[in-house]
């Protein structure tokens, strides 16, 4: 297992654009977490996921994004109707148990012009 | 709102500096601390998970002490070399979810 990837590392598109990032876990991890960090500041919680179920999601996550995690395996996080203010790092991880660290992706950085 | 804070910001340090950052979080709910360090164009990488008052732990050249009590964490590097350049991140676990609330984290630069 090589860790956690994310597709595409770079993603730069025009406002009002749909996008779709990618996050492959730690086959034997079955919580994963999105995340999302802008310049100065520290990660910010978006959702998880513990197997195929989205437990949790952020209130400061609005209506145009979406995440799935079909089969417990990848999960995807969907943009739709992008704006200026969704330009940042979106950050993957996952994690076997609430009491171990993260291994983190190397992160997807969108964009939006 | 639960708040994660750190200080200080930045830090510039000669190498064979000792040095150490501080992380405030609420002694409420408290679950776990971490601590993550993320060098330029590199993930985030694990450091410490610490759940006990009182918890101490080490890694090289590197510690970190926890006190649920009062809220608060340090992280130690003894000997600063340029190679421990990068930002360091607390993050608070309210609950047993494994959801992180982070600092914005403190970057230190290490100059030779």
């Amino acid at each position: 297992d090589t860790g956690v990837s994310q597709d595409p590392r770079h993603k730069i598109t025009k406002r009002g654009q749909n996008v779709t990032f990618r996050c492959d876990p730690i086959s034997e991890h079955n919580r994963l977490y999105w995340y999302r960090q802008t310049l100065g500041q520290g990660p910010e919680f978006l959702t998880y996921f513990q197997n195929e179920a989205q437990l949790e999601k952020s209130r400061l996550l609005s209506d145009r994004f979406s995440a799935e995690r079909p089969k417990g395996s990848f999960s995807t996080l969907e943009i739709q109707r992008t704006e200026q203010g969704d330009s940042a790092m979106y950050l993957c991880a996952s994690s076997p148990t609430p009491g171990y660290g993260y291994t983190f992706g190397s992160g997807t950085r969108l964009t939006v012009v | 709102i639960l708040n994660v804070e750190q200080s200080p910001q930045s830090l510039h340090v000669q190498e064979g500096d000792s040095t150490n950052f501080t992380c405030s979080f609420p002694s409420s709910n408290f679950y776990a601390l971490h601590w993550y360090r993320w060098e330029t164009a590199k993930s985030p990488e694990a450091l410490f998970v610490m759940t006990l008052n009182g918890d101490e732990k080490k890694k090289g050249r590197i510690s970190a002490t926890l006190n649920t009590k009062e809220g608060y964490s340090y992280l130690y590097i003894k000997g600063s070399q340029p190679e421990d350049s990068a930002t360091y991140l607390c993050a608070f676990s309210p609950g047993n979810t494994g959801k992180l609330i982070f600092g914005q984290g403190t970057t230190l630069q290490v100059k030779p």
